[in-house]
């Protein structure tokens, strides 16, 4: 079957680095995909891994090792703003199954 | 600037009435998606479709159905609504592009009474 595991919420400080994790079980394996969903919005992309190892664009760093079905999605310098839910999901070009989600909270 | 609009932001139903959903997408994609959003439970794909007539059910189509007669146009059918269908509605779109990423609409907060 198809599945996808993520912690529900996590605490960082503003500022600080905090690494979300995702683990995935899947026959068909097609790409990683990241989102951010601040609340009451629509998700939107942050990032997509096909091939091992780590992705930077900024702040957002995304890793993805196919072998053991892991991802992480690393956030730098955080920021008050960066307080949403972060979805990892795979796919292919057609079909993408999203995880349920780790809600972030970043403190002052 | 790409859109996904829904037709509605809120909408409240009762129980046993049919209900449509709408999307429409101005970006030329192939690919439209219906999903659920409810706590803990996360996105949950309800149909999409990659063609124009084209669907496929996705993990949870029991008490939906779709109809995409437009390429740019992705309705959501609830042929008699239940409270257990209270829930998020978002309509996405992609190309057929591996690794694009997919366009969410605002979402449908759908409540059934």
């Amino acid at each position: 079957g198809q599945n996808i595991d993520q912690p529900t919420e996590m605490t960082a400080t503003e500022g600080a680095i905090v690494q979300i994790n995702c683990t995935y079980q899947t026959s068909g394996f097609n790409g990683l995909f990241w989102y951010q969903q601040h609340a009451g919005e629509a998700p939107t992309f942050l990032s997509y891994n096909v091939l091992d190892g780590l992705e930077e664009k900024g702040r957002f760093s995304s890793f993805l090792s196919r072998s053991k079905g892991y991802s992480y999605l690393l956030l730098k310098e955080l920021q008050m703003k960066d307080s949403a839910s972060y979805l990892c999901a795979f796919g292919g070009y057609q079909k993408v199954t999203f995880g349920t989600g780790t809600k972030l909270q970043v403190i002052p | 600037d790409v859109k996904v609009t829904q037709s509605s932001r809120y909408l409240v139903k009762r129980t046993g009435e049919k209900v449509f959903l709408e999307c429409v997408q101005d970006m030329d994609h192939e690919n439209m998606f219906w999903y659920r959003q409810d706590p803990g439970l996360g996105l949950r794909l309800i149909y999409f479709s990659y063609d124009v007539k084209m669907k496929e059910k996705g993990d949870i189509p029991e008490g939906y159905s779709v109809s995409r007669e437009k390429k740019e146009r992705f309705s959501l059918i609830l042929e008699s609504a239940s409270t257990n269908q209270t829930s998020m509605y978002l309509c996405a779109s992609s190309t057929q592009v591996q690794g694009t990423e997919a366009f969410f609409g605002q979402g449908t907060r759908l409540t059934v009474v």
